[in-house]
């Protein structure tokens, strides 16, 4: 079972931030918070991940709440290629287990 | 960097035949691999663990003498899809673990159309 939540669908205006929540109230010390977007008919891509501290890459910024039982991804300045899946993923860091298990994601789509 | 390469990205063939799709990492040395399979409208789930040199670990329900999985080094695995059916039908996607970012980096996917 996905140990994250998220909202099935959002809307987003071009040029504006999206904001993607998610909930993870069951999370783990030692897990990592991962978000991957998956475009029609492709394979997923890695976006950014993040332990405890917000994370900022080219691509987007993880801000992960105190408590770690949420998150939220923005992509600041969303544009059309931006339609996609988004997955929100808890994954332990301890071991060598590193499976990913997928919900079901946040369909974002922005408009024109 | 990170890329994931995938063989064939589509393809056709008879029911009964089987299939065989490669997947490789591009610019790192990958000892994690993992095969996932991918239903219309569905989200992915695992299908198997893919470690090199050693057997795949498969997912609960997956049949491993359907579903043969060879990672023969460390930039190439490979799934055989053995006697396939049409419900074997699907989009398989391929992934492999970077220890430089722990992070799984994945391929762009094959979709298996079985007539």
């Amino acid at each position: 079972d996905a140990k994250t939540t998220q909202p099935p669908s959002m809307d987003c205006a071009e040029g504006r931030a999206a904001n993607l929540p998610c909930n993870h109230s069951t999370i783990s010390g030692n897990e990592y918070v991962y978000w991957y977007r998956q475009i029609h008919s492709q394979g997923p891509q890695y976006i950014i991940h993040g332990l405890k501290n917000n994370e900022t890459n080219e691509m987007a910024s993880l801000i992960i709440t105190e408590d770690r039982k949420s998150s939220t991804l923005i992509l600041p300045h969303a544009t059309l290629r931006d339609t996609a899946v988004y997955y929100c993923i808890v994954r332990d860091f301890g071991g060598s287990n590193y499976k990913l298990t997928f919900g079901k994601g946040t369909l974002l789509t922005v408009n024109p | 960097g990170a890329v994931v390469s995938q063989h064939p990205s589509w393809v056709i063939c008879k029911s009964g035949t089987s299939v065989k799709i490669e997947c490789r990492s591009l610019d790192f040395q990958a000892t994690t691999m993992f095969w996932y399979r991918q239903f219309p409208k569905q989200s992915l789930m695992l299908m198997a663990t893919s470690n090199e040199g050693s057997k795949a670990t498969y997912e609960q329900g997956v049949e491993k003498d359907k579903f043969l999985i060879n990672h023969a080094s460390l930039t190439l695995s490979t799934l055989t899809v053995t006697s396939a059916h049409p419900e074997d039908s699907s989009f398989y996607i391929c992934s492999a673990y970077w220890t430089g970012s722990d992070t799984q980096y994945f391929g762009p996917g094959t979709r298996l159309t079985v007539l």
